[in-house]
């Protein structure tokens, strides 16, 4: 089955400490993103990736990381949690058909940073 | 100004109604148009996408209008599974890769 997978789903830590959000997709895609959803803000583009080792800063970076060093894989990383940080996150894949662009999306993490 | 506008409604319809949803971008450089579904709690998932020409799949159509910058939906005979929120996802074509979504429009069908 096609799909997009995130691991933890549900992750409550504590400021500060090192936490990776995994994200796997088996579609041989070239695009993955990380996005972030807040109440009210919708959604935005943390990171992106258009190939392997080719990664790119999305709308809002800071205090996140990312590395793509297989097709499949796209982690993402925050080095020092802080409480606002604290969101939905999704790993989304993407192909790009016709010239349109069609992102799948993994099904959630939801994170609390105390 | 956000780059992509909709109205967050809800938008409360019931069963067998006609409704409408609009959104605006700003950017006239941008290529590539969708409207998204996404469920309470769930991840978005591609409704369908806007061509130039416009698009039917069933009971959903998507128009877009270049000159005034808007892309819609309509849906036609709403169901109760129809309930949820549509986001309108807009990207601009060339080295960078950054859509941008608006932040939905939520659609309540009620019996």
């Amino acid at each position: 089955e096609a799909q997009v997978t995130q691991n933890p789903r549900y992750l409550i830590t504590v400021t500060g400490k090192k936490l990776t959000v995994t994200c796997s997709q088996n579609m041989n895609h070239e695009y993955m993103s990380w996005y972030r959803q807040d109440p009210g803000l919708g959604l935005r583009q943390i990171y992106y990736s258009m190939n392997v080792e080719v990664t790119d800063k999305g709308d809002v970076p800071e205090g996140y990381k990312v590395s793509r060093k297989e097709k499949r894989n796209f982690p993402l990383i925050l080095e020092s949690p802080s409480p606002n940080q604290t969101s939905l996150y999704f790993c989304a894949s993407s192909t790009r058909t016709g010239g349109q662009e069609t992102q799948y999306f993994g099904p959630g993490t939801r994170l609390l940073v105390l | 100004r956000k780059e992509v506008e909709q109205d967050p409604g809800p938008f409360n319809v019931p069963e067998g109604a006609t409704v409408a949803f609009n959104c605006t971008y700003s950017n006239s450089a941008s290529q590539s148009f969708f409207w998204y579904r996404q469920d309470c709690r769930k991840e978005p998932k591609l409704l369908m996408s806007v061509y130039s020409s416009g698009n039917e799949d069933g009971r959903f159509t998507a128009q877009l209008n270049r000159a005034s910058q808007y892309i819609s939906l309509l849906i036609r005979d709403s169901k109760l599974s129809d309930s949820a929120t549509y986001l309108c996802v807009v990207t601009t074509s060339g080295g960078s890769y950054i859509p941008t979504f608006g932040r939905g429009t939520s659609l309540i069908v009620h019996p």
